[in-house]
């Protein structure tokens, strides 16, 4: 059972709505992380919190909104995204935000815009 | 400039080959972590190994193993006797002592065990 779960697992969405990808991590861990993953290109780091705390905007748009309850949920909140935003949206976590700390990812959020 | 360089874009080997992937990189920093990440078809990234700069022992897990040489800035992986299920993209990672957020992939090698 992985630590980290994300939810939902596929999603495909028109331009003009609005959805919503959920991630949970179980490992008692206090920074949460988006990464984007597209075909043929580097993963990206999009967002980072430490204590439901927003530390860092990877200038990502503003069409991607996250939220973080808690140390243990974080959200990405979509809407009127581009074709170009199709990918892979991974969500992680890790103890703490110092170099070493590893990365545990979840099993990502297969997003397709259409 | 950090960086890490994943040079084997693609690997096919045979069932039960020994096979190396490649991992440089790059950092002007004396204290830093190399990672390995598995990710298989499903999307996840698995967590195979960390390794500080201060610690250059090899390290064997099953038939994985790593080598890890500072001399030449390199943290290689070799999976011995490869098996269909190893088939994935595998990435190397470098943090720096700037924190997690600052990890620094490489763009990954697709590895393809045929039966």
């Amino acid at each position: 059972e992985t630590g980290v779960t994300q939810t939902p697992r596929h999603l495909v969405m028109g331009m003009t709505n609005k959805k919503s990808l959920k991630c949970e991590q179980h490992l008692g861990h206090n920074a949460m992380y988006w990464y984007k993953q597209s075909a043929k290109k580097p993963l990206e780091l999009m967002f980072v919190y430490n204590f439901k705390e927003q530390t860092e905007n990877n200038s990502v748009p503003s069409r991607f909104s996250p939220e973080c309850p808690n140390s243990s949920h974080l959200f990405l909140h979509l809407h009127t995204l581009q074709p170009e935003d199709s990918a892979l949206y991974l969500c992680a976590s890790s103890q703490a935000l110092t170099s070493g700390n590893t990365i545990y990812f979840g099993e990502g959020s297969w997003l397709t815009v259409v | 400039a950090q960086k890490v360089t994943q040079a084997q874009t693609e690997i096919s080997v045979v069932e039960k080959e020994d096979v190396t992937l490649d991992c440089v990189y790059e950092t002007r920093d004396t204290t830093y972590y190399l990672f390995w990440y598995k990710q298989p078809p499903s999307g996840e990234l698995v967590f195979l190994i960390r390794r500080n700069s201060f610690d250059e022992q090899n390290e064997i897990s099953g038939r994985y193993s790593w080598n890890f040489q500072k001399s030449t800035s390199s943290f290689n992986f070799t999976i011995t006797a490869s098996q269909v299920v190893d088939s994935a993209v595998y990435f190397c990672a470098l943090s720096p002592p700037s924190g997690t957020y600052k990890y620094i992939f490489g763009t990954g090698t697709r590895l393809k065990v045929l039966a």
